[in-house]
């Protein structure tokens, strides 16, 4: 079945570097994809997303590549902060008997270390 | 704009009594998601309706589980009888737009405890 595939598992960079998340997904209808930071004891909260007649998309810190040839995309955030630390999950919308919705990606713990 | 609201916001309930979960979703959005989410399997899609009717309930995980959207700003999520293995953070989701194309706004979620 469709999955979506997410690396690494947890992440910790000192603050100031670079962090980057990475997600592959398999159903090659798929033309949307979120990424969604959730922080402890809260719901996930949109952050970015892509379409797929995009490549890379730019949002202050955060930015998302996507390369649908290969069927992933990336998370890139730049200069991070002590409240980047949260897990983020990426997702790869999905249509299947006449529905449609998200496959979620297993999430990644990012630390960032003061 | 209070967002999605959830409640109650903790529950614990004994093995086999009947636990109900609320959501409120934010006005004028047309599609209301359950997610439920655990460690072992992460986050996992139980049901969502498009203006109050259920399009893919294939999420949910058996019978004890029911799902209801009498109008555009309620539904609920109702576990009878409930097990342990039911214990998890449950969310709602509401989207104004078609989910193969934009986000959606989570709840705070519920988190179930059965003992």
């Amino acid at each position: 079945g469709e999955n979506v595939e997410q690396h690494p598992s947890t992440l910790s960079v000192q603050e100031g570097d670079s962090a980057v998340i990475k997600c592959t997904y398999s159903d090659s209808a798929s033309n949307y994809f979120p990424w969604y930071k959730q922080e402890l004891g809260k719901g996930p909260q949109l952050i970015i997303d892509i379409r797929s007649n995009v490549g890379e998309k730019k949002d202050q810190r955060i930015a998302v590549t996507l390369n649908k040839t290969a069927k992933h995309f990336s998370l890139h955030i730049t200069e991070t902060q002590p409240e980047d630390s949260a897990v983020y999950f990426c997702a790869a919308s999905i249509a299947a008997s006449g529905t449609y919705k998200y496959i979620f990606g297993t999430g990644t713990r990012l630390k960032v270390l003061a | 704009d209070a967002g999605v609201i959830q409640s109650p916001r903790h529950e614990v309930t004994e093995m086999g009594q009947e636990v109900t979960l609320r959501c409120k979703p934010i006005s004028g959005h047309d599609y209301l998601f359950w997610y439920r989410q655990t460690m072992m399997r992460g986050l996992e899609l139980l049901i969502y309706f498009n203006n109050n009717v259920p399009i893919d309930d294939s999420g949910m995980p058996e019978d004890r589980f029911s799902a209801k959207m009498p109008n555009a700003s309620f539904s609920t999520l109702k576990i009878q009888p409930s097990e342990p293995r039911d214990s998890a953070v449950y969310f709602c989701a509401s989207s104004h737009r078609s989910p193969f194309n934009y986000g959606y706004t989570f709840g705070s979620g519920t988190r179930l405890t059965v003992v």
